[in-house]
Protein backbone atom coordinates (compact mmCIF):
# COMPACT_ATOMS: atom_id res chain seq x y z
CA UNK A 1 0.00 0.00 0.00
CA UNK A 2 1.10 3.71 -0.07
CA UNK A 3 3.36 4.81 2.55
CA UNK A 4 3.62 9.06 2.51
CA UNK A 5 6.84 10.68 4.83
CA UNK A 6 6.48 13.89 5.77
CA UNK A 7 9.47 16.19 6.67
CA UNK A 8 10.13 18.24 8.82
CA UNK A 9 8.05 17.36 11.77
CA UNK A 10 8.49 20.74 13.18
CA UNK A 11 9.30 24.12 11.62
CA UNK A 12 9.91 27.22 13.27
CA UNK A 13 9.85 30.78 10.99
CA UNK A 14 10.32 34.63 11.33
CA UNK A 15 6.83 36.04 10.55
CA UNK A 16 7.24 36.95 6.83
CA UNK A 17 9.66 34.28 6.11
CA UNK A 18 9.09 31.35 3.58
CA UNK A 19 7.80 27.88 4.50
CA UNK A 20 8.63 24.46 2.93
CA UNK A 21 7.15 21.43 3.94
CA UNK A 22 8.14 17.78 1.90
CA UNK A 23 6.59 14.59 1.36
CA UNK A 24 7.51 11.37 0.00
CA UNK A 25 5.19 8.69 -1.51
CA UNK A 26 5.65 4.98 -2.72
CA UNK A 27 2.65 4.09 -4.76
CA UNK A 28 3.59 5.22 -8.52
CA UNK A 29 -0.19 4.86 -8.95
CA UNK A 30 -1.59 8.12 -6.38
CA UNK A 31 -2.62 10.99 -8.51
CA UNK A 32 -4.41 13.34 -6.22
CA UNK A 33 -1.76 15.43 -3.50
CA UNK A 34 -3.72 17.21 -1.39
CA UNK A 35 -2.57 19.22 1.69
CA UNK A 36 -4.63 19.66 5.01
CA UNK A 37 -4.14 22.12 8.11
CA UNK A 38 -5.23 21.11 10.89
CA UNK A 39 -5.42 23.90 13.90
CA UNK A 40 -5.85 22.96 17.72
CA UNK A 41 -9.51 21.37 18.54
CA UNK A 42 -10.82 21.32 14.69
CA UNK A 43 -10.16 18.66 12.22
CA UNK A 44 -8.46 18.81 9.08
CA UNK A 45 -9.27 21.64 6.57
CA UNK A 46 -7.92 21.36 2.44
CA UNK A 47 -5.48 24.30 1.64
CA UNK A 48 -4.74 23.34 -1.42
CA UNK A 49 -4.27 20.00 -3.62
CA UNK A 50 -2.42 18.96 -6.87
CA UNK A 51 -2.88 15.96 -9.54
CA UNK A 52 -0.45 14.48 -11.47
CA UNK A 53 -1.52 15.73 -14.55
CA UNK A 54 0.02 18.95 -13.09
CA UNK A 55 3.66 20.07 -11.39
CA UNK A 56 2.73 23.29 -10.01
CA UNK A 57 -0.33 25.07 -8.08
CA UNK A 58 -0.55 28.23 -6.43
CA UNK A 59 -3.41 30.09 -4.63
CA UNK A 60 -2.06 33.30 -3.27
CA UNK A 61 0.59 33.04 -0.71
CA UNK A 62 0.36 28.79 -1.16
CA UNK A 63 2.09 26.74 -3.62
CA UNK A 64 2.00 23.08 -4.12
CA UNK A 65 5.16 21.06 -6.98
CA UNK A 66 5.03 17.56 -7.47
CA UNK A 67 7.56 15.53 -9.11
CA UNK A 68 6.14 12.37 -10.23
CA UNK A 69 9.70 11.17 -11.39
CA UNK A 70 10.94 11.05 -7.83
CA UNK A 71 7.49 10.50 -6.15
CA UNK A 72 7.77 13.62 -3.94
CA UNK A 73 5.66 16.84 -3.69
CA UNK A 74 6.13 20.24 -1.56
CA UNK A 75 4.13 23.19 0.36
CA UNK A 76 5.38 26.30 0.05
CA UNK A 77 4.01 28.92 2.33
CA UNK A 78 5.34 32.72 1.30
CA UNK A 79 4.90 35.69 3.29
CA UNK A 80 4.17 33.73 6.32
CA UNK A 81 1.65 35.52 9.23
CA UNK A 82 1.36 34.11 12.38
CA UNK A 83 -2.44 32.57 11.67
CA UNK A 84 -0.70 29.96 9.53
CA UNK A 85 0.56 28.48 12.41
CA UNK A 86 -0.68 24.88 12.59
CA UNK A 87 -0.02 21.20 12.03
CA UNK A 88 0.29 20.78 8.21
CA UNK A 89 -0.44 17.11 6.63
CA UNK A 90 0.24 15.97 3.49
CA UNK A 91 -1.99 13.32 1.84
CA UNK A 92 -1.48 10.63 -1.12
CA UNK A 93 -3.97 8.77 -3.22
CA UNK A 94 -5.72 7.81 -6.44
CA UNK A 95 -8.25 9.86 -7.17
CA UNK A 96 -8.96 11.04 -3.53
CA UNK A 97 -9.66 7.42 -2.60
CA UNK A 98 -8.06 5.34 0.33
CA UNK A 99 -6.19 8.86 1.47
CA UNK A 100 -2.49 8.01 2.96
CA UNK A 101 -1.38 10.94 5.29
CA UNK A 102 1.59 12.17 6.48
CA UNK A 103 3.18 12.68 9.91
CA UNK A 104 2.17 16.29 10.03
CA UNK A 105 4.44 19.34 10.35
CA UNK A 106 4.17 21.89 13.06
CA UNK A 107 4.44 24.86 11.88
CA UNK A 108 5.38 28.15 14.41
CA UNK A 109 5.16 31.61 13.04
CA UNK A 110 6.90 33.54 15.34
CA UNK A 111 5.56 37.88 15.09
CA UNK B 1 -23.85 25.99 5.49
CA UNK B 2 -23.34 23.30 8.31
CA UNK B 3 -19.81 21.16 8.76
CA UNK B 4 -19.90 17.72 9.34
CA UNK B 5 -20.66 17.48 13.27
CA UNK B 6 -19.43 15.19 15.92
CA UNK B 7 -20.53 14.44 19.09
CA UNK B 8 -19.43 14.04 21.78
CA UNK B 9 -16.58 15.95 21.49
CA UNK B 10 -14.83 14.34 24.28
CA UNK B 11 -15.29 11.09 26.29
CA UNK B 12 -13.11 9.90 29.38
CA UNK B 13 -14.19 5.64 30.03
CA UNK B 14 -12.73 3.38 32.01
CA UNK B 15 -10.93 0.35 29.95
CA UNK B 16 -13.24 -2.43 29.22
CA UNK B 17 -16.52 -0.04 28.96
CA UNK B 18 -18.31 0.84 25.81
CA UNK B 19 -18.60 3.85 23.98
CA UNK B 20 -19.77 5.40 20.82
CA UNK B 21 -19.18 8.21 18.49
CA UNK B 22 -21.76 9.92 16.77
CA UNK B 23 -21.87 12.18 13.32
CA UNK B 24 -23.64 14.03 11.07
CA UNK B 25 -22.02 14.37 7.79
CA UNK B 26 -22.79 17.80 5.10
CA UNK B 27 -26.30 17.47 3.85
CA UNK B 28 -26.50 15.90 0.52
CA UNK B 29 -22.72 13.92 1.20
CA UNK B 30 -23.34 10.42 -0.05
CA UNK B 31 -19.87 9.40 1.20
CA UNK B 32 -18.63 9.27 4.54
CA UNK B 33 -15.21 8.30 6.69
CA UNK B 34 -14.17 7.39 9.95
CA UNK B 35 -10.95 8.12 10.76
CA UNK B 36 -8.45 7.61 13.86
CA UNK B 37 -5.97 9.92 14.53
CA UNK B 38 -3.42 9.25 17.30
CA UNK B 39 -1.28 11.69 19.11
CA UNK B 40 1.02 13.43 16.59
CA UNK B 41 0.00 11.24 13.74
CA UNK B 42 -2.17 11.95 10.40
CA UNK B 43 -5.73 10.34 10.15
CA UNK B 44 -5.77 6.60 9.45
CA UNK B 45 -8.87 5.66 7.35
CA UNK B 46 -10.89 2.92 9.40
CA UNK B 47 -14.07 2.21 7.34
CA UNK B 48 -15.90 4.21 4.30
CA UNK B 49 -19.22 4.58 3.51
CA UNK B 50 -20.98 4.87 0.17
CA UNK B 51 -24.56 5.51 1.46
CA UNK B 52 -25.63 3.07 3.79
CA UNK B 53 -23.01 0.51 2.71
CA UNK B 54 -19.34 -0.16 3.93
CA UNK B 55 -17.39 -0.34 0.77
CA UNK B 56 -14.16 -0.11 2.54
CA UNK B 57 -13.25 -1.68 6.37
CA UNK B 58 -10.33 -3.42 6.04
CA UNK B 59 -8.55 -1.29 8.93
CA UNK B 60 -11.75 -1.55 10.81
CA UNK B 61 -10.51 -3.60 13.98
CA UNK B 62 -13.78 -5.71 14.16
CA UNK B 63 -12.95 -7.80 17.39
CA UNK B 64 -14.07 -5.10 18.76
CA UNK B 65 -15.20 -1.87 17.02
CA UNK B 66 -17.99 -1.62 14.92
CA UNK B 67 -20.02 1.05 12.48
CA UNK B 68 -23.26 1.39 11.30
CA UNK B 69 -25.15 4.12 8.88
CA UNK B 70 -28.79 4.06 8.91
CA UNK B 71 -30.40 5.28 5.99
CA UNK B 72 -27.22 6.65 4.74
CA UNK B 73 -27.05 10.13 6.41
CA UNK B 74 -25.50 9.84 10.17
CA UNK B 75 -23.59 7.31 11.27
CA UNK B 76 -22.32 5.56 14.88
CA UNK B 77 -18.81 3.96 15.55
CA UNK B 78 -19.09 2.09 18.44
CA UNK B 79 -15.99 0.54 20.39
CA UNK B 80 -16.87 -2.62 22.94
CA UNK B 81 -15.01 -3.09 25.16
CA UNK B 82 -12.61 -0.31 25.16
CA UNK B 83 -8.44 -0.90 26.14
CA UNK B 84 -6.08 1.42 26.36
CA UNK B 85 -4.43 1.86 23.26
CA UNK B 86 -8.00 3.32 21.97
CA UNK B 87 -7.02 6.54 23.59
CA UNK B 88 -7.08 9.07 20.07
CA UNK B 89 -9.00 11.36 18.47
CA UNK B 90 -11.72 10.23 16.10
CA UNK B 91 -12.68 12.11 13.07
CA UNK B 92 -16.04 11.84 10.62
CA UNK B 93 -15.28 13.60 7.12
CA UNK B 94 -18.04 13.33 4.33
CA UNK B 95 -17.45 14.51 0.68
CA UNK B 96 -20.17 15.03 -1.72
CA UNK B 97 -19.68 11.16 -3.80
CA UNK B 98 -16.20 9.36 -3.87
CA UNK B 99 -13.45 11.40 -4.90
CA UNK B 100 -14.76 14.50 -4.41
CA UNK B 101 -13.10 16.94 -1.76
CA UNK B 102 -13.83 15.36 2.11
CA UNK B 103 -14.90 18.26 4.70
CA UNK B 104 -14.05 17.05 8.56
CA UNK B 105 -15.67 17.15 11.52
CA UNK B 106 -13.47 18.44 14.72
CA UNK B 107 -13.59 14.93 16.01
CA UNK B 108 -14.23 13.20 19.27
CA UNK B 109 -11.31 13.22 21.52
CA UNK B 110 -11.41 9.91 23.67
CA UNK B 111 -9.44 9.08 26.83
CA UNK B 112 -9.56 5.32 28.13
CA UNK B 113 -8.26 4.82 31.90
Amino acid sequence: GENVEQHPSTLSVQEGDSAVIKCTYSDSASNYFPWYKQELGKGPQLIIDIRSNVGEKKDQRIAVTLNKTAKHFSLHITETQPEDSAVYFCAASIGNNDMRFGAGTRLTVKP
Amino acid sequence: EAGVVQSPRYKIIEKKQPVAFWCNPISGHNTLYWYLQNLGQGPELLIRYENEEAVDDSQLPKDRFSAERLKGVDSTLKIQPAELGDSAVYLCASSLDLGYEQFFGPGTRLTVL
